[in-house]
């Protein structure tokens, strides 16, 4: 099995403060997806990355796909208390046609 | 769009009962995925479809779990009997095209226990 580690599990921090998370396979993966969860719902897809190297920003987030396309991160700037929410990033496989497998996510809280 | 339509949001049922989970895609979404979700094991893969038809079912637990799509508009996924380790979050989610790299949209989920 082909597995996703994200890390760190949990990470609170104050609000305005930088934070990084990771997710790292020992595989290649064809692309890979972010999404954040908050409770009660359902992930919501942030981006999409599929070229090594790859850095993509979406207003205070950013997202970098490692050179060997085995690893990436999310980068957030000045933390806001509604950045709050499971971070979890997923692999396609065959191009995404044989469904996502999911990290088991970054639990973030930024406190007021 | 009203987005991914599950329900019940909530289910709460004795074991070896039957629970039947609903879910309406995105209008045009070809892929329909059903996930379980837990803290134990995180979000897992059940079952997907292509224009209705099952592709890979080889996340379904065992054979007390089947999923149906009879239309482009309606999927569910039955427990049959249950039990208390089936207590989770089950998502639906849909896609218009993995390959060409669409992400999955994914509905509010049923949050189902079994006591």
């Amino acid at each position: 099995t082909q597995l996703l580690e994200q890390s760190p599990q949990f990470l609170s921090i104050q609000e305005g403060e930088n934070l990084t998370v990771y997710c790292n396979s020992s595989s290649v993966f064809s692309s890979l997806q972010w999404y954040r969860q908050e409770p009660g719902e359902g992930p919501v897809l942030l981006v999409t990355v599929v070229t090594g190297g790859e850095v993509k920003k979406l207003k205070r987030l950013t997202f970098q796909f490692g050179d060997a396309r085995k690893d990436s991160s999310l980068h957030i700037t000045a933390a806001q208390t509604g950045d709050t929410g499971l971070y979890l990033c997923a692999k396609g496989k065959g191009g995404g046609a044989d469904g996502l497998t999911f990290g088991k996510g970054t639990h973030l809280i930024i406190q007021p | 769009d009203a987005g991914v339509i599950q329900s019940p949001r909530h289910e709460v049922t004795e074991m070896g009962q039957e629970v039947t989970l609903r879910c309406k895609p995105i209008s045009g979404h070809d892929y329909l995925f059903w996930y379980r979700q837990t803290m134990m094991r995180g979000l897992e893969l059940l079952i997907y479809f292509n224009n209705n038809v099952p592709i890979d079912d080889s996340g379904m637990p065992e054979d007390r779990f089947s999923a149906k799509m009879p239309n482009a508009s309606f999927s569910t996924l039955k427990i049959q009997p249950s039990e208390p380790r089936d207590s989770a979050v089950y998502f639906c989610a849909s896609s218009l095209s993995p390959r060409r790299g669409y992400g999955y949209t994914f509905g509010s989920g049923t949050r189902l226990t079994v006591v």
